[in-house]
């Protein structure tokens, strides 16, 4: 599996565009882009994914650029609430049945007042 | 949709004795679900995979007999910790699979977690 770098931590101010930036500079051609949030004491809960480009739901951003290396998390006008651990994994073979995650480090980001 | 429940969120066990705790997926089927472990201030790290009516496949360095696995239908995985020793306390986690998720890489729901210490 691809292995993933992102920053170990991050802080803002509430109302800030928030982007945080992971590695992976060995995905493969079929694998996804997927971010995670955790709070303290919560099993993680599903942000967002993409293959490619660009992605929006309705609490964030994915930006991927064409080489697929590289992808940024954006969080539009942070809160509070938005303090947690970020996670970005890159998948197994797009239909694969093995469905294992592995996490990196993550990034904590913490919104400030 | 999609919820995952553990139970118990938490438990004090005595050094020795063993702990099981239950993963259930609440309104969808998982064939499959995974065991994770996460130490304070660390990342989860994925301790097994469950697989409904076989034996779960265990990531390396995590000793099966210790951490037993039963998954015995397509709502329920539990993890049971075996003559848990201190250094067993951790957050335990675990996230279902939805069985009917085809062509994408991660549809995968979590628990919340179980806080396992252990005395």
């Amino acid at each position: 599996l691809a292995k993933t770098t992102q920053p170990i931590s991050m802080d803002s101010y509430e109302g800030q565009e928030v982007n945080i930036t992971c590695s992976h500079n060995n995905i493969a051609t079929n694998d996804y882009i997927t971010w995670y949030q955790q709070f303290p004491s919560q099993g993680p809960r599903f942000i967002i994914q993409g293959y490619k480009t660009k992605v929006t739901n309705e609490v964030a951003s994915l930006f991927i650029p064409a080489d697929r290396k590289s992808s940024t998390l954006s969080l539009p006008r942070v809160s509070l609430s938005d303090t947690a651990v970020y996670y970005c994994l890159v998948g197994d073979k797009r239909g694969s049945t093995l469905g294992r995650l592995y996490f990196g480090r993550g990034t904590q980001l913490t919104v400030w007042p | 949709g999609a919820v995952v429940s553990q139970h118990p969120s938490w438990v004090i066990c005595k050094s020795g004795t063993s702990v099981k705790i239950e993963c259930r997926s609440l309104d969808f089927q998982a064939t499959t679900m995974f065991w994770y472990r996460q130490f304070p201030k660390q990342s989860l790290m994925l301790m097994a995979t469950s697989n409904e009516g076989s034996k779960a496949t265990y990531e390396q360095g995590v000793e099966k007999d210790k951490f037993l696995i039963n998954h015995a239908s397509l709502t329920l995985s539990t993890l049971t910790v075996t003559s848990a020793h201190p250094e067993d306390s951790s957050f335990y986690i675990c996230s279902a699979r939805d069985q009917t998720s085809k062509g994408r890489a991660y549809e995968q729901y979590f628990g919340p977690g179980t806080r396992l210490t252990v005395t």
